[in-house]
């Protein structure tokens, strides 16, 4: 079935430092999300990009699609400590408007 | 406006017993998404429903797993006779129409089976 793979699986990086996620899905989507979950919590949704859009900013997140090579990135500018979470990418079904698919998400630690 | 409301946040189940999770969706809103979560890992759908109506169950195992959605009351996620691997964590999520891209997300509920 469609879904997000997140590379990297974890990343630690030091409070200041810039982290790049990124996301490859499988087959062609109308939007992607992608969202934050802090441990033993629910998710919060972070950012929207629809299929027609290439970049788009949310105060520190930047995030891009390249739907030719079917990848996302999330960049989070001058990281902190509250950054430390889990973060998911999530695309619709095969042009589906009521159902996404979640990828296992990378593990990001803010390091001190 | 309070958010998704779930029920309990945590549960304990002996092998062999039903599990009960609630979902409270947020007000005004009508669809409601489950979730299950293993450790280390994303969100796997389970099923939809709208308002006395399953949408989509393509997710839920086809034994002992079951959903409502009833006209009054929270949405309900039934699991009969739970086993170890039912440990997760279960999410669920509304939104107030049939676009997904506005699903509003619980804090989950725990499933420990013992």
């Amino acid at each position: 079935s469609q879904q997000g793979e997140e590379d990297p699986q974890a990343l630690s990086i030091q409070e200041g430092e810039n982290a790049t996620m990124n996301c490859s899905y499988k087959t062609s989507i109308n939007n992607l999300q992608w969202y934050r979950q802090n441990s033993g919590r629910g998710l919060v949704h972070l950012i929207l990009i629809r299929s027609n859009e290439r970049e788009k900013h949310s105060g520190r997140l930047r995030v891009t699609l390249d739907t030719s090579k079917k990848s996302s990135s999330l960049l989070i500018t001058a990281s902190r400590a509250a950054d430390t979470a889990s973060y998911f990418c999530a695309t619709d079904a095969g042009g589906r408007d009521d159902k996404i698919i979640f990828g296992k998400g990378t593990r990001l630690h803010i390091l001190p | 406006n309070a958010g998704v409301m779930q029920n309990p946040r945590h549960l304990v189940r002996r092998r062999g017993q039903e599990a009960r999770l609630r979902c409270s969706p947020m007000k005004g809103h009508s669809h409601v998404y489950w979730y299950r979560q293993l450790p280390e890992e994303g969100l796997k759908f389970m099923v939809y429903l709208q308002k006395e109506n399953i949408i989509d169950e393509s997710g839920m195992p086809k034994e002992r797993f079951s959903a409502e959605f009833p006209k009054e009351g929270p949405s309900i996620l039934r699991i009969q006779q739970v086993v170890r691997g039912d440990s997760a964590a279960y999410f669920c999520a509304s939104s107030p129409g049939t676009t997904v891209y506005e699903q509003y997300f619980g804090p989950g509920t725990r499933l420990t089976v013992t």
